[in-house]
């Protein structure tokens, strides 16, 4: 299984709802990030988990907030969004060799948030 | 801020060689170049990565400068489904440049 899936595909929100987006790989990869991506724009990085640890937060405001719950699974809690906050939401993995470092990151096809 | 710059965009004939190049004239001695594309719509696809010598795979040859600070990425036989936006990326594999940080990309139209 060579694949990144997120949940769900699309979410719209309101300003006061509280919302999760959900990865999942099986590649038995020990990194896993989040980037956001706004219309025409490149991805952005926001959280890396090396082995289940917060490893890179990119300054990120707190009404985003990352959880691995293990090493399959990646977990985007959303509260208190503003509009602007409205972008395509994407997951990644990657393993972690010890000396060789860090692969090539996976990606998944995004979830592509609205917010109201 | 990336470390790469690329030309905005570039189109080919379907069938033709796509030959998209990059520079990357302050890439440091264990820095790599990666390339990844992102069809519309969709997550970002790695295509391939080296360190000084060209690479070869199923889907692309890269072929770095001796000097290391540019590349070309070939796509040797372009068909409509590689119209996307490609990225060159350069990281280390360990450390705090081992992040992948996205530029504006090349976008690249296959036209018929």
């Amino acid at each position: 299984d060579t694949e990144v899936t997120q949940t769900p595909k699309h979410l719209v929100m309101g300003m006061t709802n509280k919302k999760s987006l959900k990865c999942e790989q099986h590649m038995g990869h020990r990194a896993m990030y989040w980037y956001k991506q706004k219309a025409k724009k490149p991805p952005e990085l926001m959280f890396v988990y090396s082995y289940e640890k917060l490893s890179i937060n990119e300054s990120v405001p707190s009404r985003f907030s990352p959880e691995c719950p293990n090493s399959s699974l990646l977990n985007l809690h959303l509260h208190a969004l503003q509009p602007e906050d409205s972008a395509l939401y994407l997951c990644a993995s990657s393993q972690v060799a010890g000396l060789a470092g860090v692969g090539e990151q996976f990606f998944g096809p995004g979830t592509r948030l609205t917010v109201l | 801020d990336a470390k790469t710059t690329q030309p905005p965009s570039m189109d080919c004939a379907e069938g033709r060689a796509a030959n998209l190049p990059c520079n990357h004239s302050t890439i440091s001695g264990n820095e790599y170049v990666y390339w990844y594309r992102q069809i519309h719509s969709q997550g970002p696809q790695y295509i391939i990565h080296g360190l000084k010598n060209n690479e070869t795979n199923e889907m692309a040859s890269l072929i770095i400068t001796e000097d290391r600070k540019s590349s070309t990425l070939i796509l040797p036989h372009a068909t409509l489904r590689d119209t996307a936006v490609y990225y060159c990326i350069v990281r280390a594999r360990t450390g705090a440049n081992s992040k992948l940080t996205f530029g504006k990309g090349i976008t690249l139209s296959v036209r018929p």
